[in-house]
């Protein structure tokens, strides 16, 4: 069966720090890989989406980036992190179907 | 793109009671129609998904209706229970590029035992 996995499970990062989140998925090849972001209270903000490796395309321009250097790897990236980055961060993937499936989430504040 | 609309933003039942979310969609290519339940600090777990081929689906307490003609569907929940408690999403989608989907802004359902 198929897994996802997400970490660091939690961060706190200083406003200007670098910002590495990891996301991979076990049990299927080639699935489409996304980011979410999710502020306190809110709803699902897409932030990335990946069709396949070195794939990606952006539905927010932002200081976040991505990338995806092997098929079911999935980093989301900044160089300085801002206070409105903060947020509940969710990597989600699928396969030949629709059914969307989340990972466990990184709960990211910025101080 | 796609518009989804979800209504109401919350919604206070008491348990044994039922509950129903709906939403509203703008793209009339949109063909699939899945909804998540967000428990508090968790993520999202995909509860049931309707396609555009059928009109209503069940599993047990909760049911989904499709109306397409005029682009909107709805959650029902009968016989809440307190761990129904959570914040539900609807979303739409169909079998583009990327299988995106766009999301609903949730609904906050309490359930008051």
């Amino acid at each position: 069966s198929q897994t996802i996995h997400q970490w660091p499970a939690t961060l706190v990062q200083p406003v200007g720090s670098p910002l590495s989140l990891e996301c991979t998925v076990e049990g299927t090849s080639n699935p489409n890989l996304y980011w979410y972001r999710q502020a306190a209270g809110r709803g699902l903000q897409l932030l990335f989406y990946s069709v396949g490796i070195g794939q990606i395309s952006s539905e927010v321009p932002q200081n976040l980036s991505a990338s995806r250097p092997q098929d079911r790897q999935f980093i989301l990236s900044s160089k300085k992190l801002l206070l409105s980055d903060s947020g509940f961060y969710l990597c989600a993937w699928t396969g030949n179907s629709y059914e969307q499936y989340f990972g466990p989430g990184t709960r990211l504040t910025v101080t | 793109g796609e518009n989804v609309e979800q209504h109401p933003s919350t919604l206070s039942v008491q348990e044994g009671d039922s509950a129903v979310i709906k939403c509203t969609y703008s793209d009339s290519a949109s063909n699939y129609f899945p909804w998540y339940k967000q428990e508090l600090g968790k993520r999202p777990q995909l509860i049931i998904d309707i396609r555009s081929n059928v009109g209503e689906k069940k599993d047990q307490r909760i049911a989904v209706t499709l109306n397409k003609t005029a682009k909107h569907f709805s959650l029902h929940i009968t016989e809440t229970q307190p761990e129904d408690s959570a914040v539900y999403f609807c979303a739409a989608g169909y079998n583009n590029a990327g299988n995106m989907l766009t999301f609903g802004g949730g609904t906050r359902l309490m359930v008051k035992p």
